[in-house]
């Protein structure tokens, strides 16, 4: 079964300083999607980042990157100067070849001022 | 373009009750998929819709039931409600693969 693990629960961090959140998953699949999706206080699911499996290059979105390492099956996020915006639940997702997402359980982001 | 649209924002039923939830696709997406997501945890997969056709579906039971329309709107249905069932149901559409999903706001069920 494709799984989708992330290990931090919640976190906090000071306005302007760099966090890293991580994420773990698990497939026999080689061609997938990665994602990371927001989740604010409005509910809404907004997609923060992907990544395509196949490409080596990281994927970069101003003050999102992501660290992918395609053998060891991590994809962590990385925001750089947070901003009270920020604060968020953030899902790690995980996109398979019959094109369902599954999720994490993801990660209570604080930034605080 | 609009995005994706959920009815009702919110929503009270009793246990044993039967409830339709709506979605409209962000224009262009002609596949829906439906989430429970349960307070503090993720989205859990319930079905998927593509071309008005099951398209796969996730572990839950019969009673959770949908329909997708020629206009790729779709709906959830579930029927004999249980206290379990209180949850943020989110509904997404997508197309073509690769480029993630686009959601709705969600509705919160809450069934007492």
């Amino acid at each position: 079964a494709q799984t989708v693990t992330q290990s931090q629960p919640e976190m906090s961090v000071q306005e302007a300083e760099t966090v890293t959140l991580s994420c773990t998953y698990d497939t026999s699949e080689n061609n997938y999607y990665l994602f990371w999706y927001k989740q604010p206080p409005s509910r809404q699911m907004i997609l923060v980042i992907r990544q395509e499996a196949y490409k080596q290059q990281n994927a970069t979105e101003n003050r999102f990157s992501v660290n992918f390492q395609k053998a060891a099956k991590s994809f962590s996020l990385k925001i750089s100067d947070s901003q009270l915006g920020d604060t968020a639940m953030y899902f790690c997702a995980f996109q398979n070849r019959d094109d369902k997402i599954i999720f994490g359980k993801g990660t209570r982001l604080h930034i605080l001022p | 373009e609009t995005g994706v649209t959920q009815s009702p924002t919110h929503l009270i039923k009793t246990r044993g009750q039967q409830v339709t939830l709506r979605c409209s696709s962000q224009s262009g997406h002609n596949t829906v998929s439906w989430y429970q997501q349960a307070l503090g945890q993720g989205p859990q997969f319930i079905f998927q819709y593509y071309r008005e056709e099951e398209n796969g579906r996730g572990n839950f039971p019969p009673r959770f039931s949908g329909l997708q329309f020629p206009n790729y709107s779709s709906e959830l249905n579930v029927n004999a409600l249980e206290l379990d069932d209180s949850a943020l149901y989110l509904c997404a559409s997508s197309s073509p693969k690769g480029n993630g999903y686009t959601f709705g706001s969600g509705t919160r069920l809450t069934v007492v």
